[in-house]
């Protein structure tokens, strides 16, 4: 099992352009989260994905951004027309949802910088 | 709302001394899970633990061991004979087990620097 991972690791973008970033989970898991973590902050829920649907977006999400996960497996998240204030790590987890154990393991994340 | 509180906001430390981290948590459910990541220089989130809310034993895995204490809604994470190699951000987490979405609320982490 190679574990979570995210590609690129690094993007920098001119604000207003799009940008697009993917996400391969565990196999097997069927729960996949993104979160956006800003310098010196904890990270921050913004949407997730049980299979292939989309189940919870946090108002964190606005409407520049849009994830998908097309057959349950990797998944992607891009914002359109990019912002300063975007610029931010952003993480994905994955995680399998058990009677009682859930666990999610993140990905090595895609740091974002926004000129 | 949940919530989760990292009061201390860095730590630094000699190799081998005790570190203890502190994490205190809000939560109206009455079961939950709590969770400690470690984020090294790198960036990426390693998952140490997970405690259930209705399983209040300690736990050790080597150096590591965490104090679970409902009565102060408290999750202390202590690293005995710190290393070097222990420096990083440690984020304390906090998920709730009703409805279908486990997110993971997170506290502001610890960074830890240990000094030769």
């Amino acid at each position: 099992d190679t574990g979570v991972s995210q590609n690129p690791r690094h993007k920098i973008t001119k604000r207003g352009q799009n940008v697009t970033f993917r996400c391969d989970p565990i196999s097997e898991h069927n729960r996949l989260y993104w979160y956006r973590q800003t310098l010196g902050q904890g990270p921050e829920f913004l949407t997730y994905f049980q299979n292939e649907a989309q189940l919870e977006k946090s108002r964190l999400l606005s409407d520049r951004f849009s994830a998908e996960r097309p057959k349950g497996s990797f998944s992607t998240l891009e914002i359109q027309r990019t912002e300063q204030g975007d610029s931010a790590m952003y993480l994905c987890a994955s995680s399998y949802s058990g009677v009682w154990e859930e666990t999610q393991y993140f990905g090595p994340g895609t740091r974002l910088l926004v000129l | 709302a949940q919530k989760v509180t990292q009061a201390q906001t860095e730590i630094s430390v000699v190799e081998k001394e005790d570190v203890t981290l502190d994490c205190v948590y809000e939560t109206r459910d009455t079961t939950y899970y709590l969770f400690w990541y470690k984020q090294p220089p790198s960036g990426e989130l390693v998952f140490l633990i997970r405690r259930n809310s209705f399983d209040e034993q300690n736990e050790i895995s080597g150096r590591y061991s965490w104090n679970f204490q409902k009565s102060t809604s408290s999750f202390n994470f202590t690293i005995t004979a710190s290393q070097v190699v222990d420096s990083a951000v440690y984020f304390c987490a906090l998920s709730e087990l009703t409805g279908a979405n486990s997110k993971l609320t997170f506290g502001k982490g610890i960074t830890l620097s240990v000094r030769p």
